[in-house]
């Protein structure tokens, strides 16, 4: 079946740990996206990429960083820099970064520092 | 700037009730894209339905159906004859510029048995 796949469900981490949240679609689309989600809000814009080997920052990047080495997979690494890391972190592809193209979201990495 | 307004935040109904979402956006562009999302309780956004500017025909899709007013700059879903299983939160999104999407805060919608 088409779609996104987001590992692991739910991630804990230390304080002062990287940590790293996976994100694969198997739909041949050209781009990706990180949403930051916390209780009671909408979606923040982490990154995007339209194309391999090329990303742009969204509304809240920093102590975030992605890579987009294959066009299926956008990693996303939150750093130690992150102040306040605990949300709900969904990824999301679309055919093209552009037409209005719609976003298909996967099922989201719950993460927790402890 | 973009902004989209979703005034309440949680609603309840008795099933088999109606339900309106009101969504209220800002934009500067005169080529934009709404969309409406449903976030179950297991977290993955389900796509529900995309407009763009251009089109203000109101569409029923089974118990939706939506109301798109560009006079009032409103995108309005309601669901007919709640059931429980739409028990949900749901996002009105605008989409802008290089395909960015600004989302609302959300309704959470609760249907009571």
């Amino acid at each position: 079946d088409g779609g996104i796949t987001q590992s692991p469900k739910y991630l804990f981490r230390k304080e002062g740990q990287n940590v790293t949240l996976s994100c694969e679609q198997n739909l041949n689309h050209d781009a990706m996206y990180w949403y930051r989600q916390d209780p009671g809000q909408g979606l923040r814009l982490i990154y995007y990429s339209q194309i391999v080997n090329d990303f742009q920052k969204g509304d809240i990047a920093e102590g975030y960083s992605v890579s987009r080495e294959k066009k299926e997979s956008f990693p996303l690494t939150v750093t130690s820099a992150q102040k306040n890391p605990t949300a709900f972190y969904l990824c999301a592809s679309s055919r093209r970064q552009s037409s209005g193209d719609t976003q298909y979201f996967g099922p989201g990495t719950r993460l927790t520092v402890l | 700037a973009q902004k989209v307004t979703q005034a309440q935040t949680e609603i309840s109904v008795v099933e088999k009730e109606d339900v309106t979402l009101d969504c209220v956006y800002e934009t500067r562009d005169t080529t934009y894209y709404l969309f409406w999302y449903k976030q179950p309780p297991s977290g993955e956004l389900v796509f529900l339905i995309r407009r763009n500017s251009f089109d203000e025909q109101n569409e029923i899709s089974g118990r939706y159906s939506w109301n798109f007013q560009k006079s009032t700059s409103s995108f309005n879903f309601t669901i007919t004859a709640s059931q429980v299983v739409d028990s949900a939160v749901y996002f009105c999104a605008l989409l802008y510029g290089n395909n960015r999407l600004a989302f609302g805060k959300g309704n959470q919608v609760v249907v009571i048995p």
